[in-house]
């Protein structure tokens, strides 16, 4: 079974730290994919990335980086927290083909304070 | 952009009904589609792939259709239970995986 996992399903951080959102997958897949989540917006694609080193960015990147240096493992950064990103986190990958189904991890529910 | 609309938003029906859930998308140079659900508080569940190059796609009491020319894809329930009570999300697999804004069922016993 694919399994992607999620650094931590709860995060309490102060207003202007830096955080770290780690997701990593043990399948070899090309793609990986940060989303937030809020009540009343859906899911919003942040960033994401088909390959090593390369990332996209998707449809509200502002206040967010991502890094990915192995294959394996795709991390978003918030350079300076705000409260205005307190949110569900989730992270997903996939392989690029057809029949590829998108599999994701159990979110990180982040607090702003 | 692709932008992705589902419809109806919420739907609250008695057990025993059949549903259809509609999902449209602007961009149809799609891989596949797929739906998804999602218990409140809990992370997504997949429940139909659909190939870009299929029409339908069954499981069980689902059965999800799709129409890439023009833009459409239909969750048919059969038989609601109330554990079908959930979100109901689609995802046309394009080049940025834009999600649907949901439809939330809920199913009364």
């Amino acid at each position: 079974d694919v399994k992607v996992t999620q650094s931590s399903r709860y995060l309490v951080k102060r207003t202007g730290e830096k955080v770290f959102l780690e997701c990593v997958q043990d399948m070899d897949h090309e793609n990986m994919f940060w989303y937030r989540q809020d009540p009343g917006l859906g899911l919003r694609l942040i960033y994401f990335s088909y390959d090593v080193k390369m990332k996209e960015k998707g449809d509200i990147p502002e206040g967010y980086s991502v890094s990915r240096e192995k294959k394996e493992r795709f991390s978003l950064i918030l350079e300076s927290a705000s409260t205005n990103q307190t949110s569900m986190y989730l992270c997903a990958s996939t392989r690029i083909g057809s029949q590829e189904t998108q599999y994701f991890g159990p979110g990180t529910r982040l607090l702003v304070l | 952009k692709q932008e992705v609309t589902q419809i109806p938003a919420a739907l609250s029906v008695p057990e025993g009904e059949n549903l259809v859930l509609n999902c449209s998308f602007t961009d149809s140079a799609i891989y596949n589609l797929q739906w998804f659900r999602q218990d409140p508080g809990k992370g997504l569940t997949s429940l139909l792939l659909i190939q870009s190059s299929q029409r339908e796609q069954t499981s069980g009491r689902l059965n999800a259709s799709l129409d890439k020319s023009s833009g459409r894809s239909t969750l048919y329930i059969a038989a609601s239970q109330p554990g079908d009570s959930a979100t109901y999300l689609c995802l046309p697999g394009t080049y940025k995986y834009i999600f649907g804004t949901g439809t939330r069922l809920k199913v009364l016993a």
